[in-house]
């Protein structure tokens, strides 16, 4: 079984400050991670994923997610939030070798003040 | 880019209609998805297919069936809707060995009164 979890409901930051926003897993084989953010009444938009490789995963709007394999994490980052990242954002992953099922955590909504 | 729409962006239905909610995408993605999204619990598989005329049920297929006879189209069906179904449905497919990140439709926020 996989499964993922995102300790925090709601991360607030100063824009301009760095944002993290946490991620752990759990999968039988190697893991496949992704990142996802939602904007208001829209669909998740891919930001960033890990397959292999180096650790560090830069993605999409500045935004860039540390594999750690012996944390069984992959954080999010950005080193300077600004207000249009406020969003919630999505950690998902699969099994390597268990098909394209995605299991996704409960999501974390960034607010991120002026 | 990658394009999947949903029918409806908004949908209100009454307790005991069936409800169909119908989903396609324009890349020639072999994998589609159905989930439905719930305040605090992420997002919950329902059903997926991984080709044409095959489906298999996800994490909570109770009250849900689907359909897919073209490559392009996978239906999500609540055969008798209730009020424990109201919810944002959100679908998804992707291409078989890219990795498996999946892109997603607006969604359809249902609404069963």
């Amino acid at each position: 079984a996989q499964s993922v979890a995102q300790p925090e409901d709601q991360v607030n930051v100063a824009e301009g400050n760095p944002l993290t926003v946490k991620c752990t897993y759990s999968v039988s084989g190697n893991p496949y991670l992704f990142w996802y953010v939602q904007y208001p009444n829209r669909g998740l938009q891919f930001l960033l994923k890990y397959i292999t490789g180096d650790n560090l995963v830069k993605g999409s709007y500045g935004f860039e997610a540390e594999f750690n394999k012996s944390q069984t994490s992959f954080h999010l980052k950005k080193p300077s939030a600004l207000v249009s990242d406020s969003a919630l954002y999505f950690c998902a992953v699969r099994d390597g070798a268990a098909g394209n099922k995605l299991t996704f955590g409960g999501g974390t909504r960034v607010l991120v003040k002026p | 880019d990658v394009k999947v729409t949903q029918s409806s962006r908004y949908l209100v239905k009454r307790t005991g209609e069936k409800v169909f909610l119908e989903c396609v995408q324009d890349m020639d993605h072999e994998n589609m998805f159905w989930y439905r999204q719930d305040p605090g619990l992420g997002l919950r598989l329902i059903y997926f297919s991984y080709d044409v005329k095959m489906k298999e049920k996800g994490d909570i297929p109770e009250g849900y069936s689907v359909s897919r006879e073209k490559k392009e189209r996978f239906s999500l069906i609540l055969e008798s809707a209730s009020t424990n179904q109201t919810s944002m449905y959100l679908c998804a497919s992707t291409l078989v060995g890219t990795g498996g990140e999946q892109y997603f439709g607006p969604g359809t926020r249902l609404t069963v009164t």
